[in-house]
Order: C-alpha cells, then structure tokens, then sequence
C-alpha cells in the first residue's frame, strides 16, 4: 500500500510527558502537512513541511509543538509536556508538489489521549 | 482568511433516496475545492476534487458542483446506501500565498436507514 502512512494509530501519555507522531508521505511525496481535530471541531491546519524545511508554522502553537521532515525518515510532529488540551487526532497528507492544484492524500491518523 | 460552513450538521435519510449536502466558502479566490469522506476513527478519504474552471465533477454516484461567485459547494449523492453513511467534510485552500492551507468544515454527519 503506497497510501500516507502514520504511527501509531493510538498514542496515551500523560500529562508532561512527551509525544512524538510520525508520518510516511505517499511514494515520490516530498510535500507534507499536518492538520489537528479537536473534538467536535475541523481540521485545522499545523504546519506544512518540504523535505529538510518548514515552509509555513503559522498554525502550530509556539511553545512545545515542533514538526520536521528530515532528509531520510517519516516527517515528525513532537508535543513536549502534553496537556489534556492536546488530546486530538492529528493527519498527516501528503502531496507530489506544492502546487495549489495538487491534491492533498491524508493518513488515517493518530489518536492521541493525555490521561 | 478562508472560513467554511456546512450545512446541515447530520443527516438521515431512507435508503435510496437522492440528497444534497452543502458547503459555503468566504474566500471565493480559490484554485479548487475537495469533499472528503471520513469514517468513524479512520482517516479521510477523498472524493472528489473540483478545479475553479470546473463547474462539477462526477465519480459514479457523487457529483459535485462549484460556483465560486456565491462561495458555494454542492454535494450530490445519488441512490443512497447503508454504506454511504460517514461525515462527509469540504476543504477549500486559501488565496495567493497560503494556498496549500486546507480550511475544513465541520462536516454532514450521513446517516442511511435500510
């Protein structure tokens, strides 16, 4: 399957301790982008990632959220010192370029509760 | 900044039957605009993708339409089925620079009764 893949599907952690979600973007994918649902609430955009760079953060929150894309390896989301108000899904898509006509393919996501 | 609504939240219907769900978008400047399915705990799939010179696009018994002018996006369903009951979620992008910013809806909750 050459879908977007994320692991792991279900994360619980406690509060202040760490958590880290990773992504896989389609085969020949060098774009991603990683999006949150609150409960009950849109998905609303995080941050959009090439290959070794952060093109745009502007909807990740400022402090204990980080997100890179190395050269080799899946894309990262990392939420240092959780808080229950963290307890969300998070997607991961992925598309072939940046192009606004590119269609974005999203992972089935990561499940993430803060006890 | 794009904002988009859907209306109605949820959905029941008799298997079937034809229905429409609706979107609305604020920012009409836009390239294209995708419906998406989402299952319970899954990801979402995509469904269709309507480009701003396209009107409406069709994948078997879905057909989706575009008018920018009104900020306006229909989703049409065709003999509806048990197992076409999901959320079904508009995306439209942004304008100009923040164009690969997905701006979702809160979804049509569709429920389809046998």
């Amino acid at each position: 399957n050459a879908g977007v893949m994320q692991n792991p599907r279900h994360l619980v952690r406690r509060r202040g301790q760490e958590a880290r979600l990773r992504c896989s973007p389609m085969k020949g994918h060098s774009h991603v982008y990683w999006y949150r649902q609150l409960p009950e609430e849109g998905l609303k955009f995080m941050v959009y990632l090439q290959k070794e760079n952060i093109i745009d953060e502007s909807g990740m929150p400022k402090e204990r959220f980080s997100a890179e894309f190395p050269k080799e390896g899946p894309s990262i989301l990392r939420i240092q010192q959780v808080v229950r108000g963290d307890s969300a899904a998070y997607f991961c898509a992925s598309s072939l370029t940046g192009g606004h006509n590119q269609p974005q393919h999203f992972g089935d996501g990561t499940r993430l509760s803060i006890l | 900044k794009q904002e988009v609504t859907q209306i109605p939240a949820a959905l029941s219907v008799p298997e079937g039957e034809n229905l429409v769900l609706n979107c609305s978008f604020t920012d009409s400047a836009i390239y294209n605009l995708q419906w998406f399915r989402q299952d319970p705990g899954k990801g979402l799939t995509s469904l269709l993708l309507i480009q701003s010179s396209q009107r409406e696009q069709t994948s078997g018994r879905l057909n989706a339409s575009l008018d920018k002018s009104s900020g306006r996006s229909t989703l049409y369903i065709a003999a509806s089925q048990p197992g076409d009951s999901a959320t079904y979620l508009c995306a439209a992008p942004g304008s100009g620079a923040g164009s690969y910013q997905l701006t979702f809806g809160k979804g049509t909750k569709l429920s389809v009764i046998p």
